[in-house]
């Protein structure tokens, strides 16, 4: 069964500094991976997605995540993060070939000093 | 395109009780997903509809039910609400529900379940 790790329940960082979210995944074929965010009282919001192609993948907001099939790992980055970004991320992977049950990490909580 | 709407927002009820939850899917989706949402177990999946059917179940008791209308509208019905199903409740939609080729879901904005 696939499953999704994100070893960092909170991360404060600055804005205006860089920042990386670290998502490790396990799943035996080609994983089909996402990064979603919440806001407080919403929904979850599509940042990325990575299946198939480059390994660097662009998404809204600035986000970027690398794809590294040696390392198991979906790490989301952004080169300067703004007060808005304070939210939390979730990773997720979907079973390659078809169906739509995702499978989530526990989330990192992002939180922005001014 | 209006997004996924899910009814009510909140929700208070007592143990015993049943609810029932309802997503609207995004105009011309025809997958709905349902997913739980708890500080103790993350975003578990409950189930998917596509055309009607359920295609895909999570790992929780049959209490927890659902069903698809024509119009792709969804809910998910609990029976017999025990303390534990407090919870967030997430629909998600899709075109053809293959997230797993790279489809994207749709998330609305929850419906927060208190249960008493």
């Amino acid at each position: 069964a696939q499953s999704v790790t994100q070893p960092d329940i909170h991360i404060t960082v600055s804005e205006g500094a860089s920042l990386e979210l670290r998502c490790n995944y396990s799943y035996g074929a080609t994983p089909y991976l996402f990064w979603y965010v919440q806001s407080p009282g919403q929904g979850l919001q599509l940042l990325l997605k990575y299946f198939s192609g480059d390994t660097l993948v662009q998404g809204i907001k600035g986000f970027e995540a690398e794809f590294k099939r040696s390392q198991s790992s979906f790490n989301l980055r952004k080169p300067s993060v703004h007060w808005s970004d304070a939210a939390e991320y979730f990773c997720a992977v979907a079973r390659g070939g078809g169906g739509n049950k995702l499978t989530f990490g526990t989330g990192t909580q992002l939180k922005v000093e001014l | 395109k209006a997004g996924v709407t899910q009814t009510p927002r909140y929700l208070i009820k007592t143990r015993g009780q049943q609810v029932t939850l309802s997503c609207s899917p995004i105009s011309g989706h025809r997958s709905v997903s349902w997913y739980q949402q708890t500080p103790g177990q993350g975003l578990q999946f409950l189930f998917e509809y596509f055309s009607e059917t359920q295609r895909n179940k999570g790992n929780f008791p049959g209490r927890f039910s659902g069903r698809q209308f024509s119009n792709s509208r969804s809910e998910m019905n609990v029976s017999t609400l025990e303390l534990g199903d407090s919870a967030l409740y997430l629909c998600a939609s899709s075109p053809t529900g293959l997230a797993g080729v790279g489809e994207t879901q749709y998330f609305g904005p929850g419906t927060r379940l208190l249960v008493l």
